[in-house]
């Protein structure tokens, strides 16, 4: 069984500030990682992932996370938060033993301060 | 790439009719795709999966006589709520994957969402 744990649900930031969204996730089997964007009334939208290789993925608008196998952790981070970023993030793991179905962390809602 | 086109984007009836919601992949082959419900504030919810040519895979508690899922092709899946009625209202959002190489790994690709409000 998989299980995701995003801790915040609310994160306010300021424009320029660095933004960090923390997720933790369980899995039994080595784990695949999501990060996905949702603005209002939308689909989501793939920020970035972590299959294998390289720890440090980096994604799409300048968000980036890293892989802590030990920690069991997979943060987001954003150096310098534009106004755009104002959105819901999801992190989400999956596994092929899994039938490659998604479970999602709960969300963190980010707004950003002018 | 990796489109997901899902229509119609807002529906609105009344109790005791029956909508469908198209998904479709516009530039790839989704050989499974999945169905969620998200709820105001809240997580996306799981409700099926389903891979082209075979049965839908219900979540537990989701009711599959209510909630009809078909995959005919690789390229289309649709969901119909059956019977609907005010506590079915919800956003409806759908993903597609594809098992493309080895399939290990591969993202979901997410269509914009169905707003249902049955009155």
């Amino acid at each position: 069984a998989q299980s995701v744990t995003q801790l915040g649900s609310h994160v306010s930031v300021s424009e320029g500030a660095l933004v960090l969204l923390r997720c933790n996730y369980s899995s039994s089997v080595p784990p695949y990682l999501f990060w996905y964007v949702q603005y209002p009334n939308q689909g989501l939208q793939l920020l970035l992932k972590y299959t294998t290789g390289a720890t440090l993925v980096k994604g799409i608008n300048g968000f980036e996370a890293e892989f802590k196998k030990s920690e069991t952790s997979f943060h987001l981070t954003k150096p310098s938060a534009h106004m755009s970023d104002a959105a819901e993030y999801f992190c989400a793991v999956s596994a092929t033993s899994a039938g490659n179905k998604l479970t999602f962390g709960g969300g963190t809602r980010v707004l950003v301060k002018p | 790439g990796a489109v997901v086109s899902q229509h119609p984007s807002w529906v609105i009836c009344k109790s005791g009719t029956s909508v469908k919601i198209e998904c479709r992949s516009l530039d790839f082959q989704a050989t499974t795709m999945f169905w969620y419900r998200q709820f105001p504030k809240q997580s996306l919810m799981l409700m099926a999966t389903s891979n082209e040519g075979s049965k839908a895979t219900y979540e537990q508690g989701v009711e599959k006589d209510k909630f009809l899922i078909n995959h005919a092709s690789l390229t289309l899946s649709t969901l119909t709520v059956t019977s609907a009625h005010p506590e079915d209202s919800s956003f409806y959002i759908c993903s597609a994957s594809t098992t493309q190489g080895t399939g290990i790994g591969q993202p979901q690709h997410f269509g914009d969402g169905t707003r249902l409000s049955i009155l």
